[in-house]
């Protein structure tokens, strides 16, 4: 396994559009998270889902984003029209709730950009 | 809530030399776990050191290791014989159960 991986790398869209990004966790690894990263700042947690369920929202999720695991493998987050300020890094990252002390494996991101 | 802190948007090292970043946090819980994130220019973020709290020593992996002070919510990292691969953004995180918290990160750059 090559680690998590995440599609595209690079989104370039206008405001008001949606737009949907994937990600493909390490492949024994039922848990899977999302993050949001701007520029100079660590990451923020979005989302957690263990399986298929979606476990945990914050509340930065606003009604425009939402996220789905539908058979506990891949994941995808969607954001509907789209707003400058959605413009950051979004980060994926999985672990597995076998592991003692559950590392999460990052991926290496999509980097979104709202023009 | 829990937040963690680094104080050391930058640093900077002589190749070959020690470096400490600095974390503290903030937490009402006994039982947690800490990281430490490395993540290069246009490169993903890989772990870098993990400590449980309820372990007294401290975490050691290689040319990296900590200092947790757990009474004072402290977690330093000393990278030992610093290379020039070793420049990247480090973020100290912070979790309990599914809440991780990240800090705001050091800019790491390692001089020739």
């Amino acid at each position: 396994d090559t680690g998590v991986s995440q599609n595209p790398r690079h989104k370039i869209t206008k405001r008001g559009q949606n737009v949907t990004f994937r990600c493909d966790p390490i492949s024994e690894h039922n848990r899977l998270y999302w993050y949001r990263q701007t520029l100079g700042q660590g990451p923020e947690f979005l989302t957690y889902f263990q399986n298929e369920a979606q476990l945990e929202k914050s509340r930065l999720l606003s009604d425009r984003f939402s996220a789905e695991r539908p058979k506990g493998s891949f994941s995808t987050l969607e954001i509907q029209r789209t707003e400058q300020g959605d413009s950051a890094m979004y980060l994926c990252a999985s672990s597995s709730a076998l592991v003692l002390q559950e590392t999460q494996y990052f991926g290496p991101g999509t980097r979104l950009l709202v023009l | 809530a829990q937040t963690v802190t680094q104080s050391q948007p930058e640093m900077s090292v002589q190749e070959a030399e020690t470096v400490t970043l600095s974390c503290t946090y903030d937490t009402s819980e006994s039982d947690y776990y800490l990281f430490w994130y490395k993540q290069p220019p246009s490169r993903q973020m890989i772990l870098v050191i993990r400590q449980e709290a309820y372990k007294q020593q401290n975490a050691t992996e290689n040319r990296f290791s900590v200092n947790f002070q757990k009474a004072a919510k402290s977690f330093s990292l000393k990278i030992s014989d610093s290379q020039l691969g070793d420049a990247a953004m480090y973020f100290c995180a912070y979790r309990k159960d599914n809440d991780m918290r990240f800090g705001a990160g050091t800019r790491l750059t390692v001089k020739p």
